[in-house]
């Protein structure tokens, strides 16, 4: 059981910005959210994670709802390399705890 | 620095073989974890260890082995493949941020 619901395609134009949602309505005050993409043919590849605050790094900023029932993953520019499918993920446990993969969504970039 | 290894890359069994998934990390992780991905799905978790000599059963353990007696090492055996262990199998390792490997595609016939 993922516990994250997240559409299950999205498209976007190049170089526009693209926000990616998910919902964890059950979260716990102790889940990280952690957001994780797959590339065709690759291993996941850590994106960003948070706990309660807004979070920013090179490859995307991660924006959590107050009530933390719901998070968007957004990147401020998408190129084609940014095609992938994004995981969203509660994480319980910090830095032992496991990820619980769902489905994901398959962020589709237009040229 | 090379990360999560596996080997080998493809593999090719037959029904009732057995194998060893072999996985390193370089990077002095306590945590390291095996998921199995099969066409259009997402990953899900077979075992995990939380350190040397540590190890416990993720969401779908049946049929698969594993140990963990030194921390860069955290093999995955097969006892009796199945074609239904047709699969992409990922070694992951970290702490807040999990690396994975390229991962090891295993077909069962």
């Amino acid at each position: 059981d993922a516990k994250t619901t997240q559409p299950n395609s999205m498209e976007s134009n190049e170089e526009e910005p693209v926000h990616l949602p998910c919902n964890h309505s059950t979260i716990s005050g102790t889940d990280y959210i952690h957001w994780y993409r797959q590339l065709p043919s690759q291993g996941p590849e850590y994106v960003i994670h948070g706990l309660t605050s807004n979070v920013n790094n090179r490859m995307a900023s991660l924006a959590i709802a107050e009530d933390r029932k719901s998070s968007t993953l957004i990147l401020h520019r998408a190129t084609l390399r940014d095609a992938a499918v994004y995981y969203c993920i509660r994480r319980y446990g910090g830095s032992q705890g496991n990820l619980i993969f769902g489905k994901g969504t398959k962020l589709s970039v237009k040229p | 620095n090379a990360g999560v290894t596996q080997t080998p890359k493809f593999q090719v069994l037959k029904t009732g073989q057995s194998m060893t998934l072999q996985c390193a990390q370089d990077m002095n992780h306590e945590y390291m974890s095996w998921y199995r991905q099969d066409p259009g799905m997402g990953l899900r978790l077979i075992h995990y260890s939380v350190g040397a000599g540590i190890t416990d059963q993720g969401e779908v353990p049946n049929g698969y082995n594993v140990s963990r007696s030194t921390t860069e090492d955290f093999p995955l055996r097969l006892l009796s493949a199945a074609p239904s262990q047709t699969s992409v199998y990922f070694c992951a390792s970290g702490d807040y941020e999990q690396y994975f490997g390229p991962g090891t595609r295993l077909t069962v016939t």
